[in-house]
């Protein structure tokens, strides 16, 4: 079946250390997201790809790094400098070229600080 | 700046019943995509209904159906016979037609009680 998978479901990053989140997807999606979603708030947008070797920051880009040199992976690092890292992470996919296409999301990352 | 708001941060109603979730969104674009999506205590986002705001003709996905007022910038999402598996948060998104990027509400809590 077709989907985007998330790993780990939970991470847990000590003081000063970076941590990677991973996501596939096997949609052959061209475009893929990364959201940040706080207990009482809307997703906020940290980076995007519309195509492979090429991403764009989002809203709350400080602190975070992304990559894309595979269609089908996009994974994510939380960097020490992101001073408040807890937060459920979300990864998402879409076709491009037609706008307000669905978004296909995965199961997500719980990421707390030790 | 666009933005989506959301007035009710929890509603709670009776199995079978009818409930109306709002939101409201304010942009100067005249091409632009609305979006419901639930998460339910899995944490997984899930796509219920999708409007786009040049058809005139509200959107209706089963039990799922959307109230499109564009001069009043209003979007509500009504849920007939409710069912248990409705309990979740319900996010309201817009996409103008500019850009892909998503703005998302806050969230309603809908509890459906047996």
């Amino acid at each position: 079946d077709g989907g985007i998978t998330q790993s780990p479901k939970y991470l847990f990053r000590k003081e000063g250390q970076n941590v990677t989140l991973s996501c596939e997807q096997n949609l052959n999606h061209d475009a893929m997201y990364w959201y940040r979603q706080d207990p009482g708030q809307g997703l906020r947008l940290i980076y995007y790809s519309q195509i492979v070797n090429d991403f764009q920051k989002g809203d709350i880009a400080e602190g975070y790094s992304v990559s894309r040199e595979k269609k089908e992976s996009f994974p994510l690092t939380v960097t020490s400098a992101q001073k408040n890292p807890t937060a459920f992470y979300l990864c998402a996919s879409s076709m491009v070229g037609t706008r307000g296409e669905k978004l296909f999301f995965g199961s997500g990352t719980q990421l707390s600080v030790l | 700046a666009q933005t989506v708001t959301q007035s009710q941060p929890e509603m709670s109603v009776q199995e079978a019943e009818t409930v109306t979730l709002s939101c409201t969104y304010d942009t100067s674009e005249n091409n632009y995509y609305l979006f419901w999506y639930k998460q339910p205590p899995s944490r997984q986002m899930i796509l219920v209904i999708r409007q786009e705001a040049y058809k005139q003709q509200n959107a209706t996905e089963n039990r799922f159906s959307v109230n499109f007022q564009k001069a009043a910038k209003s979007f509500s999402l009504k849920i007939s016979d409710s069912q248990l598996g409705d309990t979740a948060m319900y996010f309201c998104a817009f996409t103008a037609n500019s850009n892909y990027q998503l703005i998302w509400g806050a969230g309603t809590k809908l509890i459906i009680k047996p």
